[in-house]
């Protein structure tokens, strides 16, 4: 498995404003991704981030909205620019380990007013 | 449209009998299946996961089944325990090189002491 930390936890933001969260990996991986759950719903794929890489975005998201960056092999951002009240959800990154598991962090639960 | 559907949404067993989580999907594609448990304010937790090659994999109190046929897996839990309680999702991948995993909405179990 792997140690995964996400900063913060939870924030309560402003319509327009923008958040950055981190995500921390207590070794190296190659494979990371940032996922979505909305209030009551599953678990969306965002984009995953490669070191060294651009990110790859799944339909419906977009750089400009969820800019990622992967400077290292233990770390990730993901911004939420430009809030909207829509944004509120439980933002998650995760890593790959195994076959195809993956292992996920403790979430940032995003209110967005 | 939902590739992976866990038509129920909650689920009340009694401590000590068998919990069964159903699982449904669509993509004849899919060859690995996992299932994930998530506590309130924490992040989805590994648990099992099958391969499309097997019927059956079990570890300790749990086993899943795969009936590639009728595109159905399911989730047994034996014997429930209180601390069991928890959201549990089943995801799915057609084992490409992004190691995307669909989620499904999730099912609410509750195990009543």
């Amino acid at each position: 498995s792997a140690v995964i930390s996400q900063k913060p936890s939870r924030d309560i933001c402003q319509r327009g404003t923008s958040l950055t969260i981190q995500c921390q990996v207590d070794s190296q991986v190659t494979m990371m991704f940032w996922y979505r759950q909305q209030p009551g719903q599953s678990l969306t794929l965002i984009a995953t981030a490669n070191q060294g890489s651009e990110a790859t975005y799944e339909s419906g998201f977009v750089i400009d909205k969820f800019p990622i960056s992967r400077p290292n092999l233990t770390f990730s951002t993901l911004t939420v620019s430009n809030m909207s009240p829509e944004d509120s959800s439980i933002y998650l990154c995760s890593v790959a380990r195994g076959t195809y598991e993956q292992y996920f962090g403790p979430g940032t639960r995003l209110t967005v007013t | 449209d939902q590739q992976v559907k866990q038509n129920s949404p909650s689920l009340s067993v009694q401590e000590g009998r068998i919990s069964i989580l159903n699982c449904d999907y669509t993509n004849s594609m899919f060859d690995y299946f996992l299932w994930y448990k998530k506590y309130p304010a924490e992040g989805p937790t590994f648990l099992i996961s099958i391969s499309s090659i097997k019927d059956k994999n079990e570890d300790g109190r749990f086993t899943v089944f795969l009936n590639k046929s009728a595109k159905h897996l399911s989730l047994h839990i034996v014997p429930s325990q209180p601390g069991d309680s928890a959201v549990y999702f089943c995801a799915a991948t057609d084992g490409g090189a992004t190691n995307k995993l669909i989620f499904g909405t999730g099912t609410l179990l509750a195990v009543q002491p």
